[in-house]
């Protein structure tokens, strides 16, 4: 079964610095999300990815976050000047065609990376 | 903003009980609402999912229902088994060219006592 995989599964880095999250979506989907998991709380969404431009973010997504899409296969999260609040599991996901002509309507999680900001 | 509210924020059941889970959204233009289970360190995991206009679903023991006009919708477990023990979080979804934005609920964490 096609899977959405990340790396890597697990980054510490030090107040101030930047960190590139990596994600491989799945190889047919078009559509690309990056959510953060504060530990113990909710899933929140971050941004959308589409068309190589970014089609929704939420208040959470400001100037210290920027997605890429470098080739055809990577899609990036590089989060500038972390910060202690920053620590959290990071999930890439992605979905199909757009969905109301698709059967699959699923955004399929990668299995996360954890940052740790110290 | 948009938010989504889910209840019970802890669910105990006894196995073979059925478990519910309650959510209400606040934002109108959401028009899919899918499910995710969620195990300890693991990703979510979509276990169902409704589309806007559609009031009900059913996938073996699981089963969704929503009432659009209410903004209200829930998920059903029959029959529960020590396995469905996990985190279960609902989302609603809005629909954009660009994919979905999905705002999630804060999660319900659901214990099957065997």
């Amino acid at each position: 079964e096609p899977e959405v995989t990340q790396t890597p599964s697990h980054q510490v880095t030090q107040m101030g610095q930047e960190v590139i999250l990596r994600c491989v979506p799945i190889s047919n989907h078009l559509y690309f999300y990056w959510y953060r998991q504060i530990l113990g709380q909710k899933v929140e969404f971050l941004v959308s990815f589409y068309n190589n431009e970014i089609s929704e973010k939420s208040e959470i997504f400001d100037d210290q976050f920027s997605v890429e899409r470098p080739d055809g296969s990577n899609f990036t999260l590089k989060i500038r000047s972390t910060k202690l609040e920053d620590s959290a599991m990071y999930f890439c996901a992605s979905s199909n065609l757009w969905p109301w002509e698709g059967e699959n309507t699923e955004a399929f999680f990668g299995q996360g990376t954890r940052l740790t900001v110290v | 903003g948009e938010n989504v509210e889910q209840h019970p924020s802890t669910l105990s059941v006894q196995e073979g009980d059925s478990a519910v889970i309650k959510c209400t959204y606040s934002d109108s233009a959401s028009n899919y609402f899918p499910w995710y289970k969620q195990e300890l360190g693991k990703r979510p995991q979509l276990i169902i999912d409704i589309r806007s206009n559609v009031g009900e679903k059913k996938d073996q023991r699981i089963a969704v229902t929503l009432n659009k006009t209410a903004k209200h919708f829930s998920l059903h477990i029959t029959e529960t088994q020590p396995e469905d023990s996990a985190v279960y979080f609902c989302a609603a979804s809005r629909v954009m060219t660009g994919g979905f934005k999905t705002i999630f609920g804060a999660g319900t964490r659901l214990f099957v006592k065997a």
